[in-house]
């Protein structure tokens, strides 16, 4: 398997601008987790879907961000519009039923820069 | 409160060495207690994780200890190696994980 695949890896752009991130989880996994990871605040969760619903988005910092899932093989995280304090790594990561436990499987990682 | 609290930021081990590092959780619904690894530019990754109804697991070099009535939990990495070089963080929860701050292991040759 090719593991969890986002796109793009790296990402510059100006305030204002709309950002549209990317993952596509492991085939098989229901669970799709969003995170975003900076110096100052460490690794922190943003929303989770199962079987494409989402389950909790209250670490979705405010409005200017959203996420959908489409379908089980797909999912965006938008920004809209994106300010410097944006910028960090963002990671997608998706797991098996609830009943295997909490094995995460992240990505490699979207680093986003808003300048 | 789901506050989580991991130390030390930052650990320097000659190899060879024991690695110890520690969580405590305030949350006593969390029912799965994992450590994970991230090297530079990677994602992290699940190293080892216990449920509460053991006091200690082992694979490898990687052993975890679990302190219920305490509310923490360590990682020991024995026989510490300079590809043991990465960031750890604990990550108390279930399907929803809190993660530690995390903690810089440097192992020297």
């Amino acid at each position: 398997d090719a593991g969890v695949i986002q796109s793009p890896r790296h990402e510059v752009t100006e305030m204002g601008q709309e950002v549209t991130l990317r993952c596509k989880p492991i085939s098989g996994h229901d669970y799709l987790f969003w995170y975003r990871q900076t110096m100052m605040r460490g690794l922190e969760l943003l929303i989770y879907f199962n079987n494409n619903v989402p389950i909790d988005d209250s670490g979705m910092p405010e409005d200017r961000f959203s996420a959908k899932m489409p379908n089980a093989s797909f999912s965006t995280l938008k920004i809209q519009p994106s300010e410097p304090r944006d910028s960090a790594v963002y990671f997608c990561a998706s797991s098996p039923s609830r009943a295997s436990g909490i094995s995460q499987y992240f990505g490699p990682g979207t680093r986003l820069l808003v300048l | 409160q789901q506050q989580v609290k991991q130390s030390p930021q930052s650990l320097i081990v000659q190899k060879g060495g024991i690695s110890i590092i520690n969580c405590a959780y305030e949350n006593t619904a969390f029912d799965y207690f994992p450590w994970y690894q991230q090297f530079p530019g990677k994602g992290p990754a699940l190293l080892i994780a216990i449920r509460p109804d053991v006091s200690e697991k082992k694979e490898g070099r990687f052993t975890i200890s679990f302190n219920k009535s305490a509310k923490q939990f360590s990682l020991h990495i024995m026989d510490s190696q300079p590809g043991d070089s990465a960031t750890y963080f604990c990550a108390p929860g279930f399907q929803k994980l809190v993660f530690g701050t995390g903690t810089r292991l440097l192992v020297s040759p």
